[in-house]
């Protein structure tokens, strides 16, 4: 059964960089013919698309966030990864990846979610 | 500002059918596959449709899913309390490369 989990830092300061790491068990990234995105819900918002990677490494980032985002994938941990630098308090938000078809047919599954607090 | 329209909320009795749009453009819903999402309160979004109207294993057939031009539609019949969810569209869009969702519609069984 494929499982997303989504690990990292819950606080981060203003202007720096942050770092999420999502784990998958049940498949394998690098024999995968599927992407491997990141999505955001703010408090009380609605889902953002941020990004999709193949396994391999091709990637496509939301216009908005493109020059703050990479997104990354490590075959050798069967993981993929999250960075986003120069982060604000409009960052906050719960994080999730998940697995999905091309660079966004669908998303299936997805992680628990991850929230992340951008304050000092 | 969402790239895809949808109803804040909408609601309905037990029982009843509920539909929830989903309006785009040739951009994205015109020339791509829609996908529609569950999030029950405090929980992770679940795939309800993929494909416009195809369900994944597990998923009742009380939902569907259809497009027509550039506007989507999930309904859903037999209303019951464990409906009561946020739900969103999303799709790619061509202009943007990349991905987009709805604002997300809010269902109450009443």
């Amino acid at each position: 059964q494929l499982q997303l989990q989504e690990s990292g830092p819950g606080l981060v300061n203003p202007s720096e960089t942050l770092s999420l790491t999502c784990t998958v068990s049940g498949d394998s990234i690098s024999s995968s013919i599927y992407y491997w995105g990141w999505i955001r819900q703010s408090p009380g918002k609605g889902l953002e698309w941020i990004g999709t990677v193949s396994h391999s490494g091709t990637t496509y980032y939301y216009p908005s966030l493109k020059s703050r985002v990479t997104i990354s994938v490590d075959t050798s941990k069967n993981q993929f990864s999250l960075k986003l630098t120069s982060v604000t308090a409009a960052d906050t938000a719960v994080y999730y990846c998940a697995r999905g078809r091309l660079q966004f047919d669908w998303f299936d599954p997805w992680g628990q979610g991850t929230l992340v607090s951008v304050s000092s | 500002q969402s790239v895809l329209t949808q109803p804040p909320s909408v609601s309905a009795a037990p029982g009843q059918k509920v539909t929830i749009s989903c309006s785009g453009s040739t951009s994205n819903i015109g020339n791509h596959y829609v996908s529609w999402y569950q999030q029950l309160p405090g929980t992770a979004p679940k795939l309800l449709i993929y494909d416009n109207n195809n369900r994944p294993s597990g998923i009742p057939d009380r939902f569907s899913g259809s497009k027509s031009g550039t506007s989507a539609t999930l309904g859903i019949t037999g209303l019951q309390t464990g409906d009561e969810a946020d739900y969103y569209c999303g799709t790619w869009d061509s202009s943007l490369r990349a991905g987009v969702f709805g604002g997300g519609t809010e269902l109450t069984v009443l």
